[in-house]
This record gives structure tokens, sequence and C-alpha cells, in this order.
């Protein structure tokens, strides 16, 4: 089942203007990541944020975590042609058995014209 | 290190046959996860495998089976296959149950004729 829904499914923008993509969850976390998927192809692990944690930044990407709202949003500065690709949130549970489970979001196609 | 791969990339099957994937993880990792991604489903975890045992199961029938050996290598399988199980397969590893990121592979995309 899906943990997370995304907001918005899509998003058109021009190269070099911000793109922000919204994620909401259900259960109590242990952290939230974001993945990327460029057409159908396998997810690139962009960045990991703690449940304790509320910003974290990695080059041109800036996540917010609020776990009271049970949100978190993915900014992309300065966007390029090369970041049109869909967009992944994923809540990391620990399982009684040990090892995590990731729920993914139902994802955000961004696409960055040039 | 080499990240992780999975074979085949692409297959074709009719309904009723059934189809073993398979997964090297990144060197050193020790977990593998596979998952299904489908367009009405969206990606949606199968099981988990730590030192050849099966920790952790999604909520998939029966048909969906998977092992792994003593390097790590994981393999799944898909008996009597329907044409719902066309989807793309992902496998995903990380080092130990105390990892939190999980490293994907470039997924088998499966078709069901």
């Amino acid at each position: 089942s899906q943990q997370g829904e995304e907001d918005p499914q899509a998003l058109s923008i021009q190269e070099g203007e911000n793109a922000t993509m919204n994620c909401s969850y259900k259960t109590s976390i242990n952290n939230l990541q974001w993945y990327r998927q460029n057409s159908g192809r396998g997810l690139v692990h962009l960045i990991l944020i703690r449940s304790n944690e509320r910003e974290k930044h990695s080059g041109r990407l800036r996540v917010t975590l609020d776990t009271s709202k049970k949100s978190s949003s993915l900014l992309i500065t300065a966007s390029r042609a090369a970041d049109t690709a869909s967009y992944f949130c994923a809540t990391d549970e620990r399982l009684t058995g040990g090892g995590n489970k990731l729920t993914f979001g139902t994802g955000t196609q961004l696409k960055v014209e040039l | 290190k080499a990240g992780v791969t999975q074979t085949p990339r692409y297959l074709i099957k009719t309904r009723g046959q059934q189809v073993t994937l398979s997964c090297s993880p990144i060197s050193g990792h020790r977990s593998v996860s596979w998952y299904q991604q489908t367009p009405g489903q969206g990606l949606q975890f199968l099981f988990e495998y730590f030192s050849e045992t099966q920790r952790n199961k999604g909520n998939f029938p029966g048909r969906f089976s998977g092992r792994q050996f003593s390097n790590s290598r994981s393999e799944m399988n898909v008996s009597t296959l329907e044409l719902g199980d066309s989807a793309l397969y992902l496998c995903a590893s990380c080092e130990d149950s105390l990892s939190d990121t999980q490293y994907f592979g470039p997924g088998t995309r499966l078709t069901v004729l």
C-alpha cells in the first residue's frame, strides 16, 4: 500500500526555476528518503532526513521534514533539463524482524524545459 | 564499488510460465530487498533477505518467492505468471540491518503476454 501521497503529480518548469515537491505520510517514521527515477529505470538515492531533523541540504537539494504534520518537501533549486525525472519520497519503517522496509509515495513527474 | 546489478534487464513471458530474476548487491552489502513497480500500484515491497534468510515479506501471493545465497546474491521467482505480474522489478541492497540507505539496481522489466 502507498504510505505517501505526493503533490503535485506532475510539474513542468523552465530551466533555472526552482521546483518544489511535497510528500505526506500516515504513520510514524524512522526516516524519510527521496529518490529519483529516470524513465522507468532504477531509483537513485538523493537524500535521507531522519525523524529528529527538520531540514537538510545536499547540493541543489533542500529537504524539510515536519513530523507533526507528517509531511516533507523537496526543493530543487536552479533546475536543469537533466533534472527531468520522477521523484519519490519513501518512508523507512524498522521491522520487528530486523531490517527496514521502504514505503513509497505516488511520485511527482518533473519536466524541466529549456 | 560496482552498483547493484540485475539480470536480465528485459524479459517477455506468457501466462502460466514461471520466471527467475537475479540480483547482485553492492560488494559487502548483506541485505537485499525486492520491490515491484506498476503504473497502478506504484512501488511495493515484496520481501527482504539478510544472511540467506527471508526476514520480511510484503503482501504478495505465494507465487512470489525468493532466496539469497551465501555471497548475498539474490533471486526472486514468480510462478504461474499472470498478466498483472507485468512490472518493473527492482532490487535494492544495503550494508546491514542498521543501514538506512538502500541502493537500487536498474530493474528487470517483465512483460507477461
